[in-house]
């Protein structure tokens, strides 16, 4: 079955500093990959996506590329904000499914 | 456009007592899905539908807990009898269903429920 790994949190820095939050995923097929996040008393929300291998997703400075090879879809964020706190989740849809399989997420806490 | 449209955002309720969830799905989008989000097991799928018809709903927990989509612009998440282990922030999403899947599913702002 399909299953996603996300990192541990939370996830502490201070603003600026470098961000990696790691996911990997186990697919029968060929999954598209996704990054939700949920601000504090809020829904999940779209970040970003990738369809394909190599295809990178971006949004709001943060990216991810699909590495089939290693089945990884790293979230990066070259400097966070205070603002950028919330918990994120990698997700996948398989192809052929409308259905989302999450990881178990992973909360970034930024201090100033 | 509005977005995904939850009711309650907040309910309180003893043990025993009917629950009634209800989502407004964005306006054009052909499928729907419950969640439910606990600390312990995260962000669980209840069920979805696809064009008003429950297409899985093998996350159900158990009998107490039925879900209807009477018409694509509405459906309810209903526990009946509820109890504490049900207390959880319940999701609905909505999305358009292309031909081979993989679309974007966008969020309500949840129901958080909490079971007495």
């Amino acid at each position: 079955g399909n299953s996603v790994t996300q990192m541990e949190g939370p996830v502490t820095l201070s603003e600026e500093a470098f961000l990696t939050i790691n996911c990997t995923y186990t697919a029968t097929g060929y999954p598209s990959l996704f990054w939700y996040v949920q601000y504090p008393g809020e829904g999940l929300q779209l970040l970003l996506k990738a369809t394909k291998a190599d295809d990178k997703g971006s949004n709001k400075g943060f990216e991810a590329t699909y590495r089939k090879e290693t089945t990884s879809f790293h979230l990066e964020k070259g400097s966070v904000q205070v603002s950028d706190s919330a918990v994120y989740f990698c997700a996948l849809s398989d192809l052929g499914y409308s259905t989302l399989t999450f990881g178990k997420g992973t909360m970034l806490l930024v201090s100033p | 456009d509005a977005g995904v449209i939850q009711s309650p955002r907040h309910e309180v309720t003893e043990m025993g007592q009917e629950v009634t969830l209800r989502c407004k799905p964005i306006s054009g989008h052909n499928s729907l899905f419950w969640y439910r989000q606990t600390m312990m097991r995260g962000l669980e799928l209840l069920i979805y539908f696809n064009n008003n018809v429950p297409i899985d709903d093998s996350g159900m927990p158990e009998d107490r807990f039925s879900a209807k989509m009477p018409n694509a612009s509405f459906s309810t998440l209903k526990i009946q009898p509820s109890e504490p282990r049900d207390s959880a922030v319940y999701f609905c999403a909505s999305s358009f269903r292309l031909a081979g899947g993989q679309e974007t599913q966008y969020f309500g702002p949840g129901t958080r429920l909490l079971v007495l």
